[in-house]
């Protein structure tokens, strides 16, 4: 298996452009989640989708992300408009369902967006 | 809610030296209990895990960790460090909610290993 794949793996991109940000899961795996990471915030759950349903946003920081899974093999963050404090590692990680507990997380290699 | 507190951000310790990484958890139910391992330009990768059972779990790469409920911790260990052990590496606490599941991560700690 591929694991996790994700696309772009790095991206500058000036304030105020669109940032769209994209993930394959590995294949089966019914739960994926976007993390973002900074040295200052640490590791940040942003979204997670079950069934290609989003279950929780509540870490997604303002309106200007949003994320899709318009199928059980993909999923896209975007960010629109981007700013400088966007600038960030962001890694997908997909999840098999385990009955009756929590599935390992296998996480993507990460994109690196740096926001100018 | 839940929180995870890694006390110590960076550690450095010599090669062939014993290691261990501190991580509290805070949690009302019986914790799923993660550590992961982040090498430089790479994404998470899972050392081990805790759900029920024997509180001494093994994982890759020769690790361990202890479940200890009354200390609410679940510190990793390994009695002998190789210089590809630095890392980063992260605690994590795991929670069911209503439609799936989610965790939890502390802030990591960063580990050096001296040749």
């Amino acid at each position: 298996d591929a694991g996790v794949i994700q696309s772009p793996r790095h991206e500058v991109t000036e304030m105020g452009q669109e940032v769209t940000l994209r993930c394959k899961p590995i294949s089966g795996h019914n739960s994926l989640f976007w993390y973002r990471q900074t040295m200052m915030r640490g590791l940040e759950l942003l979204i997670y989708f079950n069934n290609n349903v989003p279950i929780d946003d509540s870490g997604m920081p303002e309106d200007r992300f949003s994320a899709k899974m318009p199928n059980a093999s993909f999923s896209t963050l975007k960010i629109q408009p981007s700013e400088p404090r966007d600038s960030a590692v962001y890694f997908c990680a997909s999840s098999p369902w385990l009955a009756g507990g929590i599935g390992e997380q296998f996480f993507g290699p990460g994109t690196r967006l740096t926001v100018l | 809610a839940q929180s995870v507190t890694q006390p110590d951000i960076h550690i450095t310790v010599s090669e062939g030296a014993s290691l261990e990484l501190r991580c509290n958890y805070s949690y009302g139910a019986t914790p799923y209990l993660f550590w992961y391992v982040q090498s430089p330009g790479q994404g998470l990768q899972l050392l081990l895990k805790y759900f029920s059972g024997d509180t001494l779990v093994q994982g890759i790469k020769g690790f361990e960790a202890e479940f200890k409920r009354s200390q609410s911790s679940f510190n990793l260990r390994k009695p002998s460090v190789h210089w590809s052990d630095a890392a980063e590496y992260f605690c994590a606490v795991g929670i069911l909610t209503g439609g799936g599941n989610k965790l939890t991560f502390g802030t990591g700690t960063q580990l050096k290993v001296e040749l």
